[in-house]
């Protein structure tokens, strides 16, 4: 069973559309995260949500919109679609927000905008 | 920036000798963990060591954490081509922020 899943592991599209990433979580866990590696291999927190509120947002584009419907599932949504957007795109949970937790990744969703 | 930097950022490496990699970083932690990327995959993590601590073992995993220097060490021994792959620094600072490093490289040959 896959701890963390997101969907889809590769998508490929135009300037200006406008796409969803999915992510899932099935280990209990409080809280979920989006990451973004550049090309290279930067890793860097995009949001994180505990208990389904928001409570980090680092200085992303307001194009970007998490959405957590529940505390198992955190998707991104990505507007207007840029060159820049093009990276891998790391969904990932921890138990809790605590300093000390794991962080379980998914597999990456690689986003290329053309 | 809190990024932490890894040093050196690519490493090649026969198969059976020892790995080291190098983690620096700018504030004060609460904690510091490694993780590895294989190619095309996530982050999957190895080991956390506490402020606290100086030296930790997982394995052939050796960890070391110098807070005065702001440096930790990730020491792979005996490596296999199996280990090949990309390794991060993950540290906690400040209310529960996880800044991630630039990540090293690491090719094992056969």
């Amino acid at each position: 069973d896959t701890a963390v899943s997101q969907t889809p592991k590769y998508l490929v599209t135009q300037m200006g559309n406008d796409k969803s990433i999915k992510c899932e979580q099935n280990l209990g866990h409080d809280t979920m995260y989006w990451y973004k590696q550049d090309s290279k291999k930067f890793l860097k927190i995009m949001f994180s949500y505990n208990n389904k509120e928001l409570i980090i947002n680092e200085t992303v584009p307001n194009r970007f919109s998490p959405k957590s419907p529940d505390k198992a599932h955190l998707n991104l949504h990505i507007n207007s679609l840029e060159l820049g957007d093009s990276a891998v795109y790391f969904c990932a949970s921890s138990q809790d927000i605590g300093s000390g937790n794991t962080i379980y990744f998914g597999e990456g969703s690689w986003l290329t905008v053309v | 920036s809190q990024q932490g930097e890894e040093d050196p950022q690519a490493l090649s490496i026969q198969e059976g000798e020892n790995a080291t990699m190098n983690c620096s970083y700018k504030t004060s932690i609460n904690n510091l963990q490694w993780y590895r990327q294989n190619s095309g995959r996530g982050l999957v993590h190895l080991i956390l060591i506490r402020s606290n601590e100086r030296e930790k073992h997982s394995g052939r995993l050796r960890v070391t954490l110098d807070t005065s220097k702001k440096s930790s060490s990730l020491l792979i021994t005996a490596s296999r081509a199996a280990d090949t792959a990309s390794y991060f620094c993950a540290f906690s600072y400040g209310n529960n922020r996880l800044a991630f490093g630039k990540g090293n490289q690491v090719v094992v040959i056969p």
